[in-house]
């Protein structure tokens, strides 16, 4: 099963609106990751966060952490027409058998499709 | 030239045949992964290697098979075709020494009749 859920599925907002996707997943992470893809072309990293950080931000993104409830959020600020995209997150699990370490692969939630109408 | 190429990009088949997806990069790194993605589901991990002679399988390996010729090339394998495995097709690497960040090719988009 997915160890990220992402909501909502779908989200339709009117350029200069911020978009806010939320993701939550199941056991202890070692960092979240945001992932963005346009139609039907590979993903690209956006930003990670790790365990111990609480909010990061990259040009117009802000992403938060809260690990006591296991659940992070993404905001698109001033939304433009070309970020109309999917957005996953993808989980970094937290391997306690290695010492800390994490398993080395990442685990994708079913992702948001953002639509930004001009 | 792209970091990650995947050949070829767009493939029809048929039941039953034997199909090779190839997937190269040139990032140095050591892991590479195949994922494959259906609609609404997202990604989901088929194979992954953490070096030439690591192979690890994903969560859905039933049917697929891998090699990991060098440090740049990681091949996924369907020994014998199904409909089912109709899908997008994705490779991804990563270093060890970050975050786990992974860089992705462009995919194939696989079609089995």
């Amino acid at each position: 099963s997915q160890q990220g859920e992402e909501d909502p599925q779908a989200l339709s907002i009117q350029e200069g609106e911020n978009a806010t996707m939320n993701c939550s997943y199941k056991t202890s992470i070692n960092n979240l990751q945001w992932y963005r893809q346009n139609s039907g072309r590979g993903l690209v990293h956006l930003i990670l966060i790790r365990s111990n950080e609480r909010e990061k931000h990259s040009g117009r993104l802000r992403v938060t952490l809260d690990t006591s409830k296991k659940s992070s959020s993404l905001l698109i600020t001033a939304s433009r027409a070309a970020d109309t995209a999917s957005y996953f997150c993808a989980t970094d699990r937290l391997n306690s058998n290695a010492g800390g370490t994490s398993y080395g692969k990442l685990t994708f939630g079913q992702g948001t499709i953002l639509t930004v109408h001009p | 030239d792209a970091d990650v190429t995947q050949t070829p990009r767009n493939r029809i088949t048929k039941t039953g045949k034997r199909i090779m997806l190839e997937c190269s990069q040139t990032k140095g790194h050591d892991r590479m992964y195949w994922y494959r993605q259906d609609p609404g589901l997202g990604l989901r991990l088929i194979y992954y290697s953490f070096d030439v002679k690591d192979i690890n399988k994903g969560e859905i390996s039933d049917g697929y098979s891998v090699s990991r010729q060098a440090q740049a090339k990681f091949s996924l394998s369907l020994e014998s075709a199904i409909p089912n495995q109709t899908a997008l097709y994705f490779c991804a690497t990563s270093n060890w020494r970050g975050g786990n960040e992974q860089f992705f090719g462009p995919g194939t988009r696989l079609t089995v009749l």
